[in-house]
């Protein structure tokens, strides 16, 4: 079992749409998780963090997270053609005080909004 | 405006020689690292470092070497010994309060390949 993975993509949504991404991880220690949006040639770009069963919103983004399922997702509402992208999801990885932030990535979910 | 440079942003390599990617952050971030990305794939860690004058391996630290002499700054030399150097690299810095990490951020990578 790969210690990030997320849901194969690509994915392809309508304009408007709710997308939906998914990760799910293998360290059940990790406290931190975040998620990156990365344009073809371009560094990846931080989106939300999220430490917190439970919600986070940030605009039309939201950010949900289990730990007892391991499981965090991201949910892109009103989707737009400028979200066509990967999205990487990261995991703080080495917890319980050692990690110093290393991230380890899912191989990423490529979203495709078409008009 | 706070943040991460990278450069150059592309960068060319003959065979049997060493070249440095340059990486300075004015974020006041501790910890810094090294990622690679291989075309289609999720980033893998090189090298980090939570202080100055401290920096420990990661996964794929073989033909690569680094310092962290000042706080801003943290330099990567892929050596010689780097079979497959060809990829694109990213630096990122982040911040950590009470075991949790956020502020996780990558400057725009340094493309490089070889001739």
């Amino acid at each position: 079992q790969k210690e990030v993975e997320q849901n194969s993509g690509p994915l392809s949504v309508p304009e408007g749409a709710i997308a939906s991404l998914n990760c799910t991880y293998s360290d059940r220690g990790s406290q931190s998780f975040f998620w990156y949006r990365q344009y073809s040639g371009k560094s990846p770009e931080l989106i939300m963090f999220i430490y917190s069963n439970g919600d986070k919103e940030d605009g039309r983004f939201t950010a949900q997270l289990n730990k007892a399922s391991q499981y965090v997702s991201l949910l892109i509402r009103d989707s737009q053609p400028s979200d066509s992208a990967t999205y990487l999801c990261a995991v703080e990885r080495d917890a319980g005080g050692t990690s110093y932030g290393k991230l380890t990535f899912g191989q990423g979910t490529i979203l495709t909004v078409h008009p | 405006d706070g943040g991460i440079t990278q450069s150059p942003k592309y960068l060319f390599r003959k065979e049997g020689q060493n070249v440095t990617l340059s990486c300075e952050q004015n974020l006041n971030h501790d910890a810094m690292y090294w990622y690679r990305q291989d075309p289609g794939q999720g980033l893998r860690l090189i090298y980090y470092s939570q202080i100055v004058n401290d920096f420990q391996k990661g996964d794929i630290a073989e033909g690569y070497s680094v310092s962290r002499e000042k706080k801003e700054s943290f330099p990567l030399t892929v050596t010689s010994a780097q079979k497959n150097p060809t990829a694109f690299y990213l630096c990122a810095s982040s911040i950590g309060t009470g075991g949790i990490w956020t502020e996780a951020f990558f400057g725009q990578g340094t493309r490089l390949t070889v001739v």
